[in-house]
């Protein structure tokens, strides 16, 4: 079965500073990934996804995330943080089967210091 | 943009009780889910369904069941509510049958069984 890690609980960036997420899959062909950010007390928002072509895939809220097959990663970045990016980002695996299934990571929360 | 409502915000029920959390959407999609969130495990699929009438065990059925009487709705069901079910349940619903869509998430319902 597929699994998603995301190794950090907790990162804290300060405000202006990068930020880099990882995120780690286990599955045999390469799988369908999306990175959703959810602010405190709402639902998930799609931040961007990745099916095929250009690895470096550009999101909203000024995020990017680039596909590395070989290390089976797909990290999420930003090149400078703002006090509003304070929210949880979740990894998520799609796999091409009936029922459009995702399986997702345990999250990581990020904390801006002004 | 798509619309996933969830009935309740926050709900506190009693161990026993039988409780029903509803979900609708507003873009005719065919798959729904259900969620529950808790802090360090990420989201669990609880059940979701691709159909009309149709539904599928999650991860984590144990405990639960769902309905789905009409395409818009889909309604999860603690059938004698314990205190481990307390958690945030999140609801989404995607388009089609190729894990390639992403799913639209409600803001989600906080319950706390007593």
């Amino acid at each position: 079965a597929q699994s998603v890690t995301q190794p950090d609980i907790h990162i804290t960036v300060s405000e202006g500073a990068s930020l880099e997420l990882r995120c780690n899959y286990s599955y045999g062909a390469t799988p369908y990934l999306f990175w959703y950010v959810q602010s405190p007390g709402q639902g998930l928002q799609l931040l961007l996804k990745y099916f095929s072509g250009d690895t470096l895939v550009q999101g909203i809220k000024g995020f990017e995330a680039e596909f590395k097959r070989s290390q089976s990663s797909f990290n999420l970045r930003k090149p400078s943080v703002h006090w509003s990016d304070a929210a949880e980002y979740f990894c998520a695996v799609g796999i091409g089967a009936a029922g459009n299934k995702l399986t997702f990571g345990g999250g990581t929360r990020v904390l801006v210091k002004p | 943009d798509v619309k996933v409502t969830q009935s309740s915000r926050y709900l506190v029920k009693r161990t026993g009780e039988k409780v029903f959390l509803e979900c609708v959407q507003d873009m005719d999609h065919e798959n729904m889910f259900w969620y529950r969130q808790d802090p360090g495990l990420g989201l669990r699929l609880i059940y979701f369904s691709y159909d009309v009438k149709m539904k599928e065990k999650g991860d984590i059925p144990e405990g639960y069941s769902v309905s789905r009487e009409k395409k818009e709705r889909f309604s999860l069901i603690l059938e004698s509510a314990s205190t481990n079910q307390t958690s945030m349940y999140l609801c989404a619903s995607s388009k089609g049958r190729n894990s390639n869509q992403p799913q639209h998430f409600g803001d989600g319902t906080r319950l706390s069984i007593l």
